[in-house]
């Protein structure tokens, strides 16, 4: 059980660049949700997903897109990297029930330079 | 004001001894309360889940909610080097979101 995936482990981009951040998980969870993590501000809530066909801004959704392919995969898409978003990003699945926690993937550092 | 509050740290405790981590939040219709760990350059894993008022005990582990004062914290006994890590306080909305503290660090001296 593979749990929740995502891809790539790391990247370097120049300012500008573009790219897609992939994750898929297999416990059928219904939302899904993105976060960015940076020394001293813990982790910081970029976009939400509470089930297939819908999205919801979190904290910090500035210069960043998302979609919710199916139920499986949502991905975030940089469509113009800037320093400011040098990061390592989370990618995350859950139930909605009130007792249901967070399952992490194993993230991706992102160098933008 | 930031939603959920955790003293950075860093927290030193003797092996064998009981660390103590506090977590405030701002949100009084926070439903749900998580405990994650996170060793350094490793996603977090949870730990441990409270949702009443009380005391939770799971292993070496309690977590203790008081939601009138709107407090969470997480008891270690018996501290272990193989504990220092960042643990992370997590508060779970009615919207069904989950908003972090910034992490304490510990550090557990052998």
């Amino acid at each position: 059980n593979a749990g929740v995936t995502q891809t790539p482990k790391f990247q370097v981009l120049k300012t500008g660049q573009s790219m897609t951040l992939q994750c898929a998980q297999d416990m059928n969870h219904n939302s899904m949700y993105w976060y960015r993590q940076d020394p001293g501000m813990g982790l910081r809530l970029i976009y939400y997903s509470a089930s297939e066909g819908t999205t919801d801004k979190g904290e910090v959704p500035n210069g960043y897109n998302v979609s919710r392919l199916n139920k499986r995969e949502f991905s975030l898409r940089l469509e113009s990297a800037a320093p400011s978003q040098t990061s390592v990003y989370f990618c995350a699945s859950s139930e909605p029930g009130v007792n249901s926690p967070l399952h992490f993937g194993n993230g991706t550092r992102l160098t933008v330079t | 004001q930031k939603e959920v509050e955790q003293n950075s740290g860093p927290l030193s405790v003797p092996e064998g001894a009981i660390a103590s981590l506090n977590c405030t939040y701002s949100d009084r219709g926070s439903q749900s309360f998580f405990w994650y760990r996170q060793y350094s350059g490793k996603s977090p894993e949870l730990i441990m889940s409270i949702y009443s008022n009380g005391d939770k005990e799971d292993g070496r582990f309690t977590a203790q909610l008081n939601k009138a004062s709107q407090y969470v914290s997480l008891l270690i006994r018996d501290s272990q080097p193989s504990d220092s890590a960042t643990y992370l306080c997590a508060v779970k909305n009615t919207g069904n979101q989950f908003y972090f503290g910034t992490g304490t660090s510990l550090t557990v001296i052998p």
